[in-house]
C-alpha cells in the first residue's frame, strides 16, 4: 500500500514564524499536492508539482511556498505564519498515468498558529 | 464555474437506513466524479468513482448516482452502518486536467 507520512501530527507555532510542513511518500509518485482543509469550506488546493524542482499554484497559494528537491519529498513553507493559516493540512500523491483518478492521503498536520 | 456544491453539511442516520448526500457541479467539462471518505484522525480515501457514460455505479452498499443533463451526482450509502460514521467529500475534475475539485464536505454520523 502507498503511504504518504507527514512528519508531524501537531504544530504550534506563533505568528510570523517560519514554519515548514515535510510530507514523504514512498510509491515513487510523479505527482504531489498540499491541500488545506477548513469546516465548512471542504479541501482547497495549495500547491502541487508533478516532478522534482517543478510546482504549480492551486486555488490559494498566497502566504505560501513549496519546495520539491527529491522526488519522495514536498514541503510546504509558510515564510511568516498568520493566524489565519491555522488549520488542518494534507499532502497527497498520485501517478502520471492516472493524474486525478486515486490521490492517496497523509494522515495531515494540524497547525495552530498563535 | 469551478465549484462543486454538497449538501448537506452534516447527516445523522439510523443504523440500517440510507444516507444520501448530494453534489452539484457548472463545468460541463468536467468527466472524472470521485467520492472520498475521510475517518478522524485520518486523510480522506478514495471510496468510489464515476464517468459520465454510465448513470450509476455501485460497489456493496455504495453508489454513485449521475445526472449528467441536471449536472447533479450523489451518494447513497444503503444499510447505514455505524462504521460508515465519516466525513464524505464529492469533487470533480477533468482526465486532463491538472487537479479536482472537491465539495465542502458531509459529516455522517449513523446512529445504532
Amino acid at each position: 500500500d502507498v503511504k504518504v507520512t507527514q512528519s508531524s501530527r501537531y504544530l504550534v507555532k506563533r505568528t510570523g514564524e517560519k514554519v515548514f510542513l515535510e510530507c514523504v511518500q514512498d510509491m515513487d509518485h510523479e505527482n504531489m499536492f498540499w491541500y488545506r482543509q477548513d469546516p465548512g469550506l471542504g479541501l482547497r488546493l495549495i500547491y502541487f508539482s508533478y516532478d522534482v524542482k517543478m510546482k504549480e499554484k492551486g486555488d490559494i497559494p498566497e502566504g505560501y511556498s513549496v519546495s520539491r528537491e527529491k522526488k519522495e519529498r514536498f514541503s510546504l513553507i509558510l515564510e511568516s505564519a498568520s493566524t489565519n493559516q491555522t488549520s488542518m493540512y494534507l499532502c497527497a500523491s498520485s501517478t502520471r498515468q492516472v493524474l486525478n483518478e486515486k490521490l492517496f492521503f497523509g494522515s495531515g498536520t494540524q497547525l495552530s498558529v498563535l | 464555474q469551478q465549484q462543486v456544491k454538497q449538501s448537506p453539511q452534516s447527516l445523522i442516520v439510523q443504523k440500517g437506513g440510507i444516507s444520501i448526500i448530494n453534489c452539484a457541479y457548472e463545468n460541463t467539462a468536467f468527466d472524472y466524479f470521485p467520492w472520498y471518505q475521510q475517518f478522524p484522525g485520518k486523510g480522506p480515501a478514495l471510496l468510489i468513482a464515476i464517468r459520465p457514460d454510465v448513470s450509476e455505479k455501485k460497489e456493496g452498499r455504495f453508489t454513485i448516482s449521475f445526472n449528467k443533463s441536471a449536472k447533479q451526482f450523489s451518494l447513497h450509502i444503503m444499510d447505514s452502518q455505524p462504521g460508515d460514521s465519516a466525513t464524505y467529500f464529492c469533487a470533480a475534475s477533468t482526465m486532463v486536467a491538472d487537479k479536482l475539485i472537491f465539495g465542502t464536505g458531509t459529516r455522517l454520523q449513523v446512529f445504532p
